[in-house]
């Protein structure tokens, strides 16, 4: 089965710095992949996918990130960070044909002034 | 634009007693999942819905707790009783098919506090 690991359940940068989030997964089939953000007692929110296609993926609020097959890795990146961008951030696998959608355990993202 | 519906957005409750959580899907999303997230962890399934089949079921501990989507619409998890180690966030999110690709939508969740 599908499994994430997310390195790093804390990470804090400085407002402006560049903000890096770790994902590697674990699929046996090619798989799918999503970064979902979730602010304090609230819902998870998709910030980007990837599915088949360009492996590097542009989502909302200025957040990319790149499948890379070879390194059975799917990092979040944004070059800037904001004050609101403070939340925490999951990262998620699925198969083709399989329903199970698997996530990681989060990393809460603090941004300093 | 549409949102996944959820009430209540809190919940506390003795150990011992029923509670039940409510979830509206986006309109005309055909797959329903029921997560539970404890605190400082991600979400895990507990059940899936196509319709008002349940597609998958395997992680709902069922002597406690039980789901259902009559209609094929809204969808109600209930907890019967409930126990301390069930404090936690209760997610409802729907997708358009079982397209896995398919993106999630996730409503606001409830969070369940047991005493």
């Amino acid at each position: 089965a599908q499994s994430v690991t997310q390195l790093g359940s804390h990470v804090s940068v400085s407002e402006g710095a560049l903000v890096l989030l770790r994902c590697n997964y674990s699929s046996s089939v090619p798989p799918y992949l999503f970064w979902y953000v979730q602010y304090p007692n609230q819902g998870l929110q998709l910030l980007l996918k990837y599915t088949t296609g360009a492996t590097l993926v542009k989502g909302i609020n200025g957040f990319e990130a790149e499948f890379k097959k070879s390194e059975t890795s799917f990092h979040l990146t944004k070059p800037s960070a904001h004050m609101s961008d403070a939340a925490e951030y999951f990262c998620a696998v699925s198969e083709r044909g399989n329903n199970d959608m698997r996530f990681g355990a989060g990393t809460r993202l603090t941004v300093k002034p | 634009e549409a949102e996944v519906a959820q009430s209540p957005r809190y919940k506390i409750t003795e150990k011992s007693q029923a509670v039940a959580f409510w979830c509206d899907p986006i309109s005309g999303h055909a797959t329903l999942y029921w997560y539970r997230q404890i605190l400082g962890q991600g979400p895990e399934l507990l059940v899936q819905f196509q319709d008002e089949s349940v597609v998958d079921d395997s992680q709902l501990p069922k002597d406690r707790f039980s789901a259902e989507r009559l209609k094929g619409v809204d969808s109600t998890l209930k907890i019967q009783p409930a126990e301390l180690g069930d404090s936690a966030m209760y997610l409802c999110a729907s997708r358009v098919s079982g397209e896995t690709g398919d993106t999630q939508y996730f409503g606001p969740g409830t969070r369940l506090t047991v005493l």
